[in-house]
């Protein structure tokens, strides 16, 4: 059965450090999410992906956050530099349809712990 | 702002028992209403939505989830409870035909036997 990787599964780092986020979507999905979930609470997005393009950044904290698709396929997120506050565990999904119709698929999560 | 709440963090029930988690979400022109499923250590999967048509869905495992334009609800409810649907159930809408899903903080449904 396909499914959406994600790697690592657990990062712990100190603030201030980079740390990256590595995701693979389903074959075919054309559009791939970012979602950050902080513990007790809902997920929430942070980047939206259409083939290589952004498509809504709009919660993506850009002063330290960066996201790229950059052949359409595999996706990695970034930090730099890393806060407390960041702890989290950061979903990525993928999907066929673009528009509100489409099942997610989500990966398993990547969790961070920032010290 | 758009937002969607459940009222409920933690929803314990003994097993066979009738279970309800609460999803309430903002007034709009159109929704798309979904509820994904956490189980422990794995990611959300989606169990049921609602798109159009008749406002009842029913997923594979007896769960069901009624859109209340109304009362602008979509609960979740299940007759009878079994120990594997402990989980973390989150309700999600996508409004306006958009193409952002926003989430509620989620419940967690502990089934005792």
């Amino acid at each position: 059965e396909a499914e959406v990787a994600q790697s690592p599964r657990y990062k712990i780092t100190e603030k201030s450090q980079a740390v990256a986020f590595w995701c693979d979507p389903i074959s075919g999905h054309a559009t791939l999410y970012w979602y950050r979930q902080i513990l007790g609470q809902g997920p929430e997005l942070l980047v939206q992906f259409q083939d290589e393009s952004v498509v809504d950044d709009s919660q993506l904290p850009k002063d330290r956050f960066s996201a790229e698709r950059l052949k359409g396929v595999d996706s990695t997120l970034k930090i730099q530099p890393a806060e407390l506050g960041d702890s989290a565990m950061y979903l990525c999904a993928s999907s066929l349809a673009t528009q509100g119709t489409g099942e997610l698929f989500f990966g398993e999560g990547s969790r961070l712990t920032v010290l | 702002a758009q937002s969607v709440t459940q009222l409920d963090s933690q929803v314990p029930v003994f097993e066979e028992a009738p279970v309800e988690l609460r999803c309430n979400y903002s007034s709009s022109v159109s929704v798309y209403l979904f509820w994904y499923v956490q189980y422990p250590n794995q990611g959300l999967q989606l169990l049921l939505k609602y798109l159009s048509g008749s406002t009842l869905v029913e997923s594979i495992n007896g769960f069901e989830a009624e859109f209340n334009k109304s009362q602008t609800s979509f609960h979740l409810r299940k007759p009878s409870v079994h120990i594997s649907d402990t989980a973390e159930y989150f309700c999600a809408v996508i409004y306006n035909a958009g193409n952002m899903l926003t989430f509620g903080g989620g419940t967690r449904l502990m089934v005792k036997p």
